[in-house]
């Protein structure tokens, strides 16, 4: 079975620049998680959605962070503009109803702002 | 400057000994945790997981351990390889309303095993 889908896996470009992180999550899982990663401050939940609705976006930096589930297959966490500080992994999960915090991880996308 | 990152504990063993990872919780409400294992340049991935109704739960060469008294969390790898060298990562989530699913994740133990 195919595990949580991420692309691109990894990207670089320029402060000021838009930035869009795409995520598949296993078929059939209802709930899907942002999260970013750096040495700083470890693995942080930015926002989750259950059934495309998002439930928690307490940890979404700023508002330069914008994510969307349009529909079960598919989000997109956006920045705009983006900044060098936003340099980490961001990490997509998924789970499904009956075992929401069973979350399984896809390979991450390694974002470098220059 | 010098950039200051979060400083993970870490567990040197040798190849065939026994792991012990420890993590300690501090939500009382916590009534569910999970291990993760985060090897170089990959996500998190799902070892173990244990409710808190449950004091010890086995699985395949991992055991998890819960003591609610303590709010303490161990992982125990049983023959240590080297291809269980990684970071390490528990985490808890509190249940009941918008926190149900919600993960919070410990800092994470780096485990380095010698051949």
């Amino acid at each position: 079975d195919a595990g949580v889908i991420q692309s691109p896996r990894h990207e670089v470009t320029e402060m000021g620049q838009e930035v869009t992180l795409r995520c598949k999550p296993i078929s059939g899982h209802n709930s899907l998680f942002w999260y970013r990663q750096t040495m700083m401050r470890g693995l942080e939940l930015l926002i989750y959605f259950n059934n495309n609705v998002p439930i928690d976006d307490s940890g979404m930096p700023e508002d330069r962070f914008s994510a969307k589930m349009p529909n079960a297959s598919f989000s997109t966490l956006k920045i705009q503009p983006s900044e060098p500080r936003d340099s980490a992994v961001y990490f997509c999960a998924s789970s499904s109803t009956h075992y929401r915090e069973t979350q399984y991880f896809g390979p991450g996308t390694r974002l470098l702002v220059l | 400057g010098e950039s200051v990152g979060l400083h993970l504990p870490t567990l040197s063993v040798q190849e065939g000994d026994n792991s012990i990872i420890n993590c300690a919780y501090s939500n009382s409400a916590s009534d569910y945790f999970i291990w993760y294992k985060q090897e170089s340049g990959k996500g998190p991935q799902f070892i173990i997981d244990i409710r808190s109704n449950m004091d010890k739960r086995q699985g395949q060469r991992v055991t998890v351990l819960l003591n609610k008294t303590v709010k303490h969390l161990s992982l125990q790898i049983a023959a240590t390889q080297p291809g269980d060298s990684a970071v390490y990562f528990c985490a808890e989530n509190e249940a009941g309303g918008t926190s149900y699913g919600k993960l919070t994740f410990g800092q994470g133990t780096i485990l380095t095993v010698h051949p």
